[in-house]
């Protein structure tokens, strides 16, 4: 597996409150993507960031925000966590410059009550 | 979703037949057509891909192949065998700033 993590892996939270999750990559990959998935949807992309303070929305953006401060660190931040934020959130990372493969960390299952 | 369709969503086929996934894509412009493979309770991974200038690919028993007229590209396994049992996904880019997977394949293979 690529030199890439996830903290926390578990987060039980109740609605309403913040909730940030990290991503932390050792390749010093360009491309960093968070991606939500849920049975019966496979994986969505909430964000992903092109470079250092580069981001841009996915498909399922609304209520989701992400920061890029460095290289290595992606964070995804829920403002008001909801119970249809309920998921299991991948991070995933790809070289860039031509090429596109991705691949993602071990994921982190939220749940939000 | 609806800019990559993959069919079928669930197959169930006998140890040591073949199984077929196919996507189809609505952009003509992309050209990079990649396979994941997803067992139970962890990360989706990488296991072919292929680029718009061939129209096969192959490494020892999987497969992809490319129609890029009819806008499709499918995962061929042969020889299957238990652990192949997973969900397979494919994935689409629209000019490097839209991402999109499939809705996976839950393949089984029947020992």
């Amino acid at each position: 597996d690529a030199g890439i993590t996830q903290s926390p892996r578990h987060k039980v939270t109740e609605t309403g409150t913040p909730v940030t999750l990290r991503c932390h990559q050792t390749e010093n990959h360009r491309y960093m993507y968070w991606y939500r998935q849920d049975p019966g949807h496979g994986l969505r992309l909430i964000h992903y960031s092109y470079g250092v303070k580069d981001t841009d929305k996915g498909e399922v953006s609304d209520g989701y925000s992400v920061s890029r401060s460095k290289t290595e660190d992606f964070l995804l931040t829920l403002e008001s966590a909801t119970s249809s934020q309920t998921s299991v959130y991948f991070c995933a990372i790809s070289p860039g410059g031509g090429t596109y493969e991705q691949y993602f960390g071990p994921g982190t299952r939220l749940t939000v009550t | 979703g609806e800019n990559v369709e993959q069919h079928p969503s669930t197959l169930s086929v006998q140890e040591g037949d073949s199984a077929v996934i196919k996507c189809t894509y609505s952009d003509s412009a992309s050209n990079y057509f990649p396979w994941y493979k997803q067992e139970l309770g962890k990360r989706p991974q990488l296991i072919i891909d292929i680029r718009s200038n061939v129209g096969e690919k192959k490494d020892q028993r999987i497969a992809v192949t490319l129609n890029k007229t009819a806008k499709h590209f499918s995962l061929h396994i042969t020889e299957t065998q238990p652990e192949d049992s997973a969900v397979y996904f494919c994935f689409i880019t629209y000019n490097f700033n839209k991402f999109y997977f499939g809705s996976g394949t839950k393949l089984n293979v029947k020992p």
